[in-house]
């Protein structure tokens, strides 16, 4: 049974760096043909797909336009798990952040973390 | 990136009755090569993460009941609840994973009790 754990603080002030973690139990971070996924959920944009990790021959990274300057997703293969880091906080970045696993079968996210909420506030 | 787009925003139904709610793309979501609609929906209800309920546009996640069902093709599709009971109650979203790795949702729609 695969299960996602996220790990990460809950108040960021802002201009400063988010970083969350996704630890995997009952996969691998780097099984060919699966994909790593951040997502965030906020009242004003609702569910907004972040970015990707994914080994295929090598590791391969993909970012939304809207986040791209600003982030970075990376796997830790010695621990079986991801991370996103967010720079620049603003108050825009508050949301519910997940961790979700790509179905190696659909493509469709059919994994996902508990969830962290982060609040960017002074 | 490929719009999507849900109607109605909320809606309230009767326990028991049919709930529908609509997803539009703003580009066909259908690959010609498998004949697949590269639609799913997702519920989420407060504190707790989605879940996945519906994928190419039609085939039920492991676990989920069969009153729920998902049709449609192309650009135009539709979950379906053909009885609604109180656990339903949750934001329902439609998400297109055809244009990758630029994955979109709806803006979601909120599904109470009447």
């Amino acid at each position: 049974q695969v299960q996602l754990r996220q790990s990460g603080p809950g108040l960021v002030k802002p201009s400063q760096t988010l970083s969350v973690t996704c630890d995997i139990s009952g996969d691998s971070v780097s099984r060919v043909g699966i994909a790593w996924n951040w997502i965030r959920q906020s009242p004003l944009r609702g569910l907004e797909w972040l970015g990707r990790t994914y080994y295929r021959s090598k590791w391969n990274t993909n970012y939304a336009v809207s986040v791209k300057s600003r982030l970075t997703i990376s796997p830790d293969t010695s621990k079986n798990q991801f991370s996103l880091q967010l720079n620049s906080l603003t108050p825009e970045d508050t949301a519910i952040y997940y961790c979700a696993r790509a179905s190696p079968d659909t493509g469709a996210f059919d994994i996902w973390g508990q969830g962290t909420m982060v609040t960017v506030s002074s | 990136d490929i719009v999507m787009t849900q109607s109605p925003e909320s809606l309230a139904v009767s326990l028991g009755e049919r709930a529908t709610i609509n997803c539009r793309s703003s580009q066909s979501v259908l690959y010609n090569s498998n004949n697949k609609n590269y639609l799913a929906w997702y519920q989420v209800k407060p504190g707790q993460p989605p879940k996945l309920l519906i994928y190419w546009a039609s085939t039920r996640e492991s676990g989920v009941p069969d009153r729920f069902s998902g049709s449609g093709s192309g650009t135009d599709f539709t979950l379906t609840i053909s009885s609604l009971q109180a656990e339903d109650v949750a934001v329902y979203y439609c998400q297109q994973y055809y244009s990758t790795p630029m994955f979109t949702f709806g803006q979601g729609t909120r599904l109470d009790i009447k």
